[in-house]
């Protein structure tokens, strides 16, 4: 079946830093890939998507880009900001899916 | 009001009462969905309901009950529900079902925290 496998938190890092956050999946066909965001006391919120290979979704300074031979879509941002601290959920939505299915959530913690 | 709300944010049952929880979109959309967010868990679909029609029941147990009156409202009515039962619920909405080619966003509401005692 499908399924979204995030490297496990929590990622402790100083402003500025160099931000990765590994995800890799397994689906039938073309699945799009998403990373959500949730920021403390809140719902979900799309961070950027990708719909097909090679493509890069950007957003707030984050990229993916969809890695079809390594079936991966790793979150990077070049500088954190504290203000990023929150969790973070990719996920996947295959052409015969009903619904997106998420990975267990990786928390960010950025310290000033 | 815009988005995706839904109420209550806090609730404490034991686990002989019922309850529902309550989830309203303002966006237009025509599928909703019930996610379970459970701590170090993948969030769990539970509901799909599109055009008001439920596509979806991903094997959640007969103690959570939802109910769908129209494109905008969204319930889960919970009944002896278990300590285990105790989670972050979260309503989403989308402007079609996701899948059959759709891959638009999913809108969520900020949770509504569930304790059953």
């Amino acid at each position: 079946g499908n399924s979204v496998t995030q490297m496990e938190g929590p990622v402790t890092l100083s402003e500025e830093a160099f931000l990765t956050i590994n995800c890799t999946y397994t689906a039938t066909g073309y699945p799009s890939l998403f990373w959500y965001v949730q920021y403390p006391g809140e719902g979900l919120q799309l961070l950027l998507k990708a719909t097909k290979a090679d493509d890069k979704g950007s957003n707030k300074g984050f990229e993916a880009t969809y890695r079809k031979e390594t079936t991966s879509f790793h979150l990077e941002k070049g500088s954190v900001q504290v203000s990023d601290s929150a969790v973070y959920f990719c996920a996947l939505s295959d052409t015969a899916g009903t619904a997106l299915i998420f990975g267990k959530g990786t928390t960010l913690s950025v310290s000033s | 009001e815009t988005g995706v709300t839904q109420t209550p944010r806090h609730l404490v049952m034991g686990m002989t009462n019922k309850k529902s929880l309550k989830c309203e979109q303002h966006l237009g959309h025509n599928a909703m969905y019930w996610y379970k967010q459970s701590a170090k868990k993948p969030l769990e679909l539970m509901f799909v309901y599109n055009f008001k029609e439920q596509t979806e029941n991903n094997s959640v147990p007969s103690r959570f009950s939802p109910e769908c009156p129209n494109s905008s409202h969204l319930f889960l009515h919970l009944h002896t529900l278990q300590p285990e039962d105790s989670a972050l619920y979260l309503c989403a909405s989308s402007q079609d079902r996701l899948g059959r080619g759709n891959t638009g966003e999913l809108f969520f509401g900020e949770g509504s925290r569930l304790t059953v005692l």
